[in-house]
């Protein structure tokens, strides 16, 4: 069955640093998403992405968050200037038509 | 707007007995619900999803729940636990509109005990 890998599985980084998270989504799927889950606390939409553009962004993706496809096969998701506040774990999600969801298996950030 | 509210945090059941997970959700639009499922150290994996069709939907591994208008409600059930449900899962709306945003819930921990 294909997967939404997501690299890496754990990230370490000072406060202040930017971090890059990267996914490889289903191949032939066209829709976007980064999803986020801080500890004990519900899963959290980011932003969603089609066509080389932003479609929908939460109140949480501000200024210190940027999306890109830089190619065919990546999704990324750059923070910059972490804060510890930052620290959770990132899920990145694809769909064929935008209705039918895969979800990689997350990776976790810790700033420190 | 849309909300999802589950109303246990934590489910604990012997292993053979009915599950029972509950959730309630509020949409200004006719909704399409979803149910997954997070085992430790794995993705989000969908059980099974609602999409005004028919009102009860069977999913994977015996899973399936019923969509109720009049109670807003999408309560998850299985006749028989098995070891492997030990998971925490998540109700899910999304409003069946152009938005792709999912909505979820805080999540519930069902432990099965042998």
């Amino acid at each position: 069955e294909p997967e939404v890998t997501q690299t890496p599985s754990h990230q370490v980084t000072q406060m202040g640093q930017e971090v890059i998270l990267r996914c490889v989504p289903i191949s032939n799927h066209l829709y976007f998403y980064w999803y986020r889950q801080i500890l004990g606390q519900k899963v959290e939409f980011l932003v969603s992405f089609y066509n080389n553009e932003i479609s929908e962004k939460s109140e949480i993706f501000d200024d210190q968050f940027s999306v890109e496809r830089p190619d065919g096969s990546n999704f990324t998701l750059k923070i910059r200037s972490t804060k510890l506040e930052d620290s959770a774990m990132y899920f990145c999600a694809s769909s064929e038509f935008g209705q039918h969801y895969t979800f990689g298996s997350g990776t976790r950030l810790t700033v420190v | 707007a849309q909300s999802v509210t589950q109303l246990d945090s934590h489910v604990s059941v012997s292993e053979g007995t009915p599950v029972l997970l509950r959730c309630n959700y509020s949409s200004s639009y006719s909704p399409s619900l979803f149910w997954y499922v997070q085992h430790p150290n794995k993705g989000l994996q969908l059980l099974l999803k609602y999409t005004s069709a028919a009102t009860l939907v069977k999913g994977i591994n015996g899973f399936e729940a019923e969509f109720k208008k009049s109670e807003t409600s999408f309560h998850l059930t299985k006749p028989s636990a098995h070891m492997s449900d030990a998971a925490e899962y998540f109700c899910v709306v999304t409003p069946y509109t152009g938005r792709r945003a999912l909505t979820f819930g805080s999540g519930t921990r069902l432990q099965v005990q042998p």
